[in-house]
């Protein structure tokens, strides 16, 4: 069974600090990592994908990868009350794409 | 730019009723999926079709079946509905070379 494991939150942070989600995934042949936001009642929305170890950044989000401890970050620098949503990592190893449950994250302004 | 469009967006049915439903996307994708989101369960893959003319059965299918009707559309039919099946259902596809999904608005179900 290939499992995708995130904290479920909330993550409280203030505005203008620096929010950290972690991700864990069990498949050691795990190919590509993605990164969804879902606002509450919308559909979950792609920010990000990485393949490679190491950072990927894209504005004020970057993307981490370590495949040698299998974990995978997302760090959303200068929060925003705006970025307040649940963070879906998803994990491709072969078909189709395994989600994790979700990371709350708040932003208190 | 349409994307996945998926119909009805709100739906209540009594227990027993039948209903089907219907998903779209207009960018030429080869794979398409069904989930359903319950609260703290995250997403959760009832089938999908990784290409036209094919369907798989992902973790939870039983009570649901799909048709894969052309490469633009798939829908997902519940037979009998059940209390169980209330939930928000979003439809994805995923194709171009990239494993990027792109999702639907979603359908919110209530069976009552």
């Amino acid at each position: 069974q290939k499992e995708v494991e995130q904290n479920s939150g909330p993550l409280s942070v203030p505005e203008g600090a620096i929010a950290s989600l972690n991700c864990t995934y069990s498949d050691r042949g795990s190919q590509s990592f993605f990164w969804y936001r879902q606002y509450s009642g919308k559909s979950p929305e792609l920010i990000m994908f990485i393949y490679s170890n190491g950072d990927k950044e894209d504005g004020r989000f970057t993307a981490q990868l370590n495949k040698a401890s299998q974990y995978v970050s997302l760090l959303i620098r200068d929060s925003q009350p705006s970025d307040s949503a649940t963070y879906l990592c998803a994990v491709k190893a072969g078909t189709p794409l395994v989600f994790g449950k979700g990371t709350r994250l708040s932003v208190i302004a | 730019n349409a994307g996945v469009t998926q119909t009805p967006k709100f739906q209540v049915l009594k227990t027993g009723q039948s209903m089907t439903l219907q998903c779209a996307q207009d960018m030429n994708h080869n794979s398409m999926y069904w989930y359903r989101q319950d609260p703290g369960m995250g997403l959760r893959l009832i089938y999908y079709s990784a290409s036209e003319g094919t369907t798989d059965k992902g973790e939870v299918p039983n009570g649901y079946n799909v048709s894969r009707l052309n490469k633009r559309e798939f829908s997902l039919r519940l037979e009998s509905a059940a209390p169980s099946q209330t939930s928000v259902y979003f439809c994805a596809s995923q194709g171009g070379g990239r494993n990027v999904y792109t999702f639907g608005s979603g359908t919110r179900l209530t069976v009552v």
